[in-house]
């Protein structure tokens, strides 16, 4: 089975220019995660589909950052106009809903660094 | 892929001791923790999970802890050895919320 897929694996841009990362999750896993680590710090939750639908934005820094998930399967975040603090590493990860009682295990990709210059 | 970071907490290790990674979390109302395990240039894997009706979990070579009264949970990886060596997080979730990453240790495990 292949795992959380995520493209680029490294961008590196200037301050205001626009990037777009993408993420491809397990097939079948309806509930998908934006996550970001600035260098040295702790995981932050960004944001969580239910299949196409945000269940959850409130980690998401500011409106320069816009997340979709058209058609419930991979989903793109695109940050514009990109700041020097947007740098780091941006995971997704992507779980089955597995109901109350059950594990929450979500499987995460490699991520993608970025870079604003 | 992500290099780890240069200034997380760093727990070294003789192969083949064992090793206790602790996390303190912050919220009394979580009722799901995970321990992950990231390697350089990788996401975050899932180690073992352990839920608040519960105190003790193992798993293959790792038993995880929970203590509830001081909001602690710990990691013990018995027997480690070189390919242990990574950043373990732990993370907490309340239900209907999202997790909570700790800021993560560094195992380093010494030959």
């Amino acid at each position: 089975e292949a795992g959380v897929t995520q493209f680029p694996s490294h961008s590196v841009i200037e301050k205001g220019q626009t990037v777009t990362l993408r993420c491809d999750p397990i097939s079948g896993h309806d509930n998908l995660y934006w996550y970001r680590r600035v260098m040295g710090k702790e995981i932050k939750f960004l944001l969580h589909f239910v299949k196409e639908s945000k269940q959850d934005e409130s980690g998401m820094p500011n409106n320069r950052f816009l997340a979709e998930r058209t058609g419930g399967t991979y989903s793109t975040l695109k940050v514009q106009p990109a700041e020097l603090e947007d740098s780091g590493v941006y995971f997704c990860a992507s779980s089955q809903d597995l109901g109350a009682g059950r594990g929450y295990e979500q499987y995460f990709g490699p991520g993608t660094r970025l870079t604003v210059t | 892929g992500e290099s780890v970071g240069l200034h997380l907490p760093t727990l070294s290790v003789q192969e083949g001791d064992n090793s206790i990674i602790n996390c303190a979390y912050s919220n009394s109302a979580s009722d799901y923790f995970i321990w992950y395990k990231q390697e350089s240039g990788k996401g975050p894997q899932f180690i073992i999970d352990i839920r608040s009706n519960m105190d003790k979990r193992q798993g293959q070579r790792v038993t995880v802890l929970l203590n509830k009264t001081v909001k602690h949970l710990s990691l013990q990886i018995a027997a480690t050895q070189p390919g242990d060596s990574a950043v373990y997080f732990c993370a907490e979730r309340t239900y209907g919320q999202n997790f909570v990453f700790g800021p993560g240790t560094r195992l380093s495990v010494l030959p």
